[in-house]
């Protein structure tokens, strides 16, 4: 299986800052990366898929970047709805798998 | 826009077999779509169960493979899991999704909790 390791696990932000959330492959997944958000009791959400193709409907302060191994997950100006949990996943081959999750607290 | 609302037992008892069906509304299961099963342990990350083609090609996960069945039901517009021999270890929601490259649309989930 492909390990997907995400850093930090738990971020802490205040309104207006910029995240950055870092997702690593243990090996080449090429751009076959997703990004989801989920608050608790709901299902995740798809924010970016083949790593930097912003999904319909998703504000344009999200944006993906990367290839290969090495991803991540930006939010321009973090607002009050995007306190929540984040993964990435890689699609590439089976079995796909989720990284852990990143937990975005107020700091 | 597509809808997903999966169904099934909240309990299952060890060593038994959990069964849920997904009924898909607003579109249907033979689009040019794969459709997956995906769970989430409570407290925990996500894990990929499988996946399902409308002519009934799948893929599953290796370390599940051995105990799942996912099918599906195209009169029915409707999707089906099935685990067998589970443990408390299977304890999760579990959730069925539309597979566009990503995972696009995902049902509410359903908590199943084995258990005697």
């Amino acid at each position: 299986d492909i390990q997907m390791t995400q850093s930090p696990s738990t971020l802490s932000a205040s309104v207006g800052d910029r995240v950055t959330i870092t997702c690593r492959a243990s090996q080449s997944i090429s751009s076959w990366l997703a990004w989801y958000q989920q608050k608790p009791g709901k299902a995740p959400k798809l924010l970016i898929y083949k790593a930097s193709s912003l999904e319909s409907g998703v504000p344009t302060r999200f944006s993906g970047s990367g290839s290969g191994t090495e991803f991540t997950l930006t939010i321009s100006s973090l607002q009050p709805d995007d306190f929540a949990t984040y993964y990435c996943q890689q699609y590439n081959s089976y079995s796909w798998t989720f990284g852990q999750g990143t937990k975005v607290e107020v700091k | 826009q597509v809808q997903l609302q999966e169904s099934g037992p909240g309990l299952v008892k060890p060593s038994g077999t959990l069964s849920l069906t997904c009924a898909v509304s607003g579109g249907s299961i033979i689009n040019s779509n794969w459709w997956s099963w995906v769970r989430q342990s409570p407290g925990k990350g996500l894990e990929w169960i499988g996946e399902i083609y409308h002519t009934g090609s799948s893929n599953y996960n290796p370390s599940l493979k051995s105990r799942v069945t996912i099918s599906a039901d195209k009169s029915k517009n409707q999707l089906s899991l099935r685990l067998s021999s589970v443990t408390a270890a299977d304890t999760a929601v579990y959730y069925c999704a539309r597979v566009v490259g990503a995972i696009d649309s995902w049902g509410q989930g359903t908590l199943v909790t084995v258990s005697s």
